[in-house]
């Protein structure tokens, strides 16, 4: 089935340690997208892809970057995690700039 | 004032109930209108996509939308306990790429 993929489930890490969390999808999709979703929460739009094209929400923190090599991978490079950066980090993908969201199933991030 | 604001509840039904869900938006320039639905520690996945006023149905789902208002609701017929889950609703504007989610309205079902 095709389909969006994170790795890994779940991620620990410390205060001010790099991580990077990860996304391929088999859809073939141009538009690859990553949120942040707190507890109880809205998720929260990060940045999105389409296709080579980076676009950087505003309020996005610098400590946040992005990469995507090819059209099947996406990648979400936090810096130095803080406290604050706990939180589920969801990839999605679309075909166009007005479609529906195919979602993964989220890494949930700990940040110790 | 959030862009897009939904009751948290949580909402609590018996199996067999009908169930009515509600979100409002704050800007006109939302064109899109979508209800999602989220499991525990799952990615949403989506239920319903309109773009114009009135009802759309999709067997025991009617998603409803008056633009004049502001107001978009999602009618569940014959809930079912595996309909026990967050409902997200979420809103574009017409020049796409942003989706924009309320903070979503837990829902139980009981058996």
């Amino acid at each position: 089935d095709a389909m969006v993929i994170q790795n890994p489930r779940y991620q620990v890490t410390q205060f001010g340690k790099p991580v990077t969390l990860s996304c391929s999808q088999t859809l073939n999709h141009n538009v690859m997208y990553w949120y942040q979703q707190k507890s109880s929460q809205a998720p929260k739009l990060l940045f999105h892809y389409y296709d080579k094209d980076f676009n950087n929400e505003a309020d996005t923190p610098d400590n946040f970057q992005s990469r995507r090599p090819n059209t099947s991978f996406c990648f979400l490079d936090i810096r130095s995690p803080g406290l604050g950066d706990a939180a589920m980090y969801l990839c999605a993908t679309s075909r166009g700039r007005i479609e529906k969201l195919f979602f993964g199933s989220g890494t949930q991030l700990s940040v110790l | 004032q959030k862009e897009v604001e939904q009751d948290p509840g949580p909402l609590s039904v018996p199996e067999g109930a009908i169930v009515s869900l509600n979100c409002t938006y704050s800007n006109s320039a939302f064109q899109y209108f979508m209800w999602y639905r989220q499991y525990s520690r799952k990615g949403p996945e989506l239920l319903m996509y309109t773009y114009s006023s009135g009802n759309k149905e999709d067997g025991r789902f009617t998603a409803q939308v008056d633009k004049s208002s502001k107001y978009i609701s999602l009618f569940i017929r014959d809930s079912q306990p595996s309909d026990s889950a967050t409902y997200l609703c979420a809103v574009v504007a017409a020049g796409g790429f942003k989706t924009i989610f309320g903070a979503g309205t837990r829902l139980f079902v009981k058996a």
